[in-house]
Parts: C-alpha cells; structure tokens; sequence
C-alpha cells in the first residue's frame, strides 16, 4: 500500500506566481483534506474535499483553491503567492464514513515544500 | 472556533523514563482528540485517540488522560525509548466538524540513551 503520495516534494515560486500541487490518497479512501504547517506551528487545515466537492473550509483566502477528480486524487492551486504562503503543505486522505465516528484518523503524506521568494 | 494548545515546545527525557506531553483545549463540546507523531521529513501519523465521554486510552506503551472540567489532556510514553523521539502533536476532531483537525502547536520530544 502506497499510503498518500504527494508532488512535487520541494519547490520554490517567487512572489505573485501560481503553484499546484498534487495529491493521491490512500487506497480506498474517498476523502482529501489539505493542511498548512509553518515553521514551528501544527498543521492549519485549508479544505476538505469530497465527491469531487469542497465539503470544508478553514480560514483561508480565496486565493487557495482545490480540486478533486474521479479518481479521489486532488489538486491545490495557490494564486498571487505570497512570502507568507511559504510552508509545508500536507494532504490527508480519510473514508468519510470513519469521518462521522469522531475517530477521524487521517493518513498523512510527507508533504510539498514550498518556498515563496 | 476550538482552540487547541501545546505550551510546552520541547521535552528532554532519558530512556526507560516516563515522558508527559500537555495539550490544552478551550470549548467544551463533545469531541475527540487524537495524538500524532511527526518524523523529519515525513508526514504526520497517528498515534492514539480519545473520546471525550472518556477518562483515559491505553495502548501498549501510550496512554492519553482526559480531564474535561480543566480542559487538559496529556499523552504518557512508558518506558521512553530513543525511536520515539519526533514532534507530537495533539488534535481536536471537534463536536460538528469530524472532517477537521485543529492541530496544536506540537512538543519536540527527544529521549536520551
């Protein structure tokens, strides 16, 4: 089992670029969430989707937008980068029916890198 | 919104000793809290979890306390091994949005030989 596989694993963008990033979730999950982890804070979550869907959204501006495909792989797209977009970003696949358990046990990728300059 | 805090930012403890690691909450709904572990270069993984209808979780050598009316819970390593050396961190599931985690801040762990 592959677990969560995400791409690229570094990258660097300079201001006012546009990122994408990439996301498989394990197998047999249907579910995928993206995270932000600055340096020394705990993952912030971005959004959840589901069925092709944004079910959730945290605090986070416009400027950061998803995709999922049939497949349950997803996107995360990153408009008019900023230096303070610059962190670890992290996707996390689930089953949404463990996800209404309360035990939500995501998997977790080793995440992309990014670094705004 | 559910605030979730790790006061602590690192623990240095000998192995074969006991490693307490804090987690502070702020809303009282009924929730689930996890307890993750993060490896340099690798994602987060899950450790153990607890119920808030729950007092305490044990498997194997982890143990999570839960004390609702002081809003705290603590995650209990027995005995401390180097191989758990790692950021932990723990996490609200939350009472109506099981999709989300709130993370908290994390504690760097590092047992000695």
């Amino acid at each position: 089992d592959a677990g969560v596989t995400q791409s690229p694993t570094h990258l660097i963008k300079t201001r006012g670029q546009q990122v994408t990033l990439r996301c498989s979730p394990k197998s047999g999950h249907d579910t995928v969430s993206w995270y932000q982890q600055a340096l020394g804070q705990g993952p912030q979550f971005i959004f959840q989707y589901y069925e092709e869907e944004e079910r959730q959204r945290g605090n986070f501006p416009d400027r950061f937008s998803g995709h999922q495909f049939p497949n349950y792989s997803s996107e995360l797209n990153v408009n008019a980068l900023l230096l303070g977009d610059s962190a670890l970003y992290l996707c996390a696949s689930s089953l949404i029916l463990l996800s209404y358990s309360g035990a939500n046990v995501l998997t977790f990728g080793a995440g992309s890198r990014l670094t705004v300059l | 919104d559910q605030q979730v805090k790790q006061n602590s930012p690192s623990l240095s403890v000998q192995e074969g000793r006991i490693s307490i690691l804090n987690c502070d909450y702020t809303n009282s709904m009924f929730d689930y809290f996890l307890w993750y572990k993060k490896y340099p270069a690798e994602g987060p993984t899950f450790l153990i979890s607890i119920s808030s209808i729950k007092d305490k979780n044990e498997d194997g050598r982890f143990t999570v306390f839960l004390n609702k009316s002081a809003k705290h819970l603590s995650l209990h390593i027995v005995p401390s091994q180097p191989g758990d050396s790692a950021v932990y961190f723990c996490a609200d599931a939350g009472g109506t949005s099981y999709g989300k985690l709130t993370f908290g801040q994390g504690t760097i762990l590092t047992v000695h030989p």
